[in-house]
């Protein structure tokens, strides 16, 4: 099926550094979620964007909804250990009226203490 | 945000044998119902849209007959893998949308790992 195209694949980083990783598609959408999923667990919301150019922030993490409506980025700023884990955007697409997500590949956070 | 179970978390079976997995909404009602699939280090991959009082729609690629799913109330949605082969093994997760958050934020469950003899 269709994703969607994120990157970074992985990111080693240092605690204390931002992060940032994005999510690209060729065609529209009108959703854009970020989510976090640790090792054997369902992925937690983090933040939902709905408006094209939308800025929304949920602690250190912000997130933007591009104004061409075909990518998003997430932004973590100061990174901490816990921030390990793998990081998925998903999108509603433009024409879908079933709710259906789509992800993209996902980006695995490794944090060095 | 709303919550959503599953149950079980884990199962390992033999190979031939049918295995139920249950998601509910814990404190919300859900009409619809999404299941997906995720193999190790792989993204989730939809594979059903579970509709209450309605047939299930499935993605391209998933037989129906294999993975049975029934919405049997607002709450509670069952995906039956039926003659579970080794290749089902996987880590199966349903997701939920609350209209309260918001028409597309989807919540989901914990998961379930089959493992399957």
């Amino acid at each position: 099926g269709q994703q969607l195209n994120q990157s970074p694949q992985s990111m080693f980083i240092q605690e204390g550094e931002d992060v940032s990783m994005n999510c690209t598609s060729s065609s529209i959408f009108n959703t854009w979620l970020w989510y976090k999923q640790d090792p054997g667990e369902g992925p937690v919301l983090l933040i939902a964007l709905y408006k094209a150019g939308e800025l929304t922030s949920n602690g250190r993490l912000t997130a933007q909804f591009g104004i061409t409506r075909k990518d998003s980025f997430l932004n973590i700023s100061a990174s901490i250990p816990s921030d390990v884990g793998i990081y998925f955007c998903a999108g509603v697409h433009g024409s879908s009226n079933t709710g259906k997500l789509i992800f993209g590949q996902g980006t695995t956070l490794q944090v060095k203490p | 945000g709303a919550v959503v179970s599953q149950h079980p978390s884990w199962v390992i079976c033999k190979s031939g044998t049918s295995v139920k997995i249950e998601c509910r909404s814990l404190d919300f009602q859900a009409t619809t119902m999404f299941w997906y699939r995720q193999f190790p280090k792989q993204s989730l991959m939809l594979m059903a849209t579970s509709n209450e009082g309605s047939k299930a729609t499935y993605e391209q690629g998933v037989e129906k007959d294999k993975f049975l799913i029934n919405h049997a109330s607002l709450t509670l949605s069952t995906l039956t893998v039926t003659s579970a082969h080794p290749e089902d093994s996987s880590f199966y997760i349903c997701s939920a949308p609350d209209s309260l958050w918001g028409n597309n934020e989807q919540f989901f469950g914990p998961g379930t790992r089959l493992t399957v003899l």
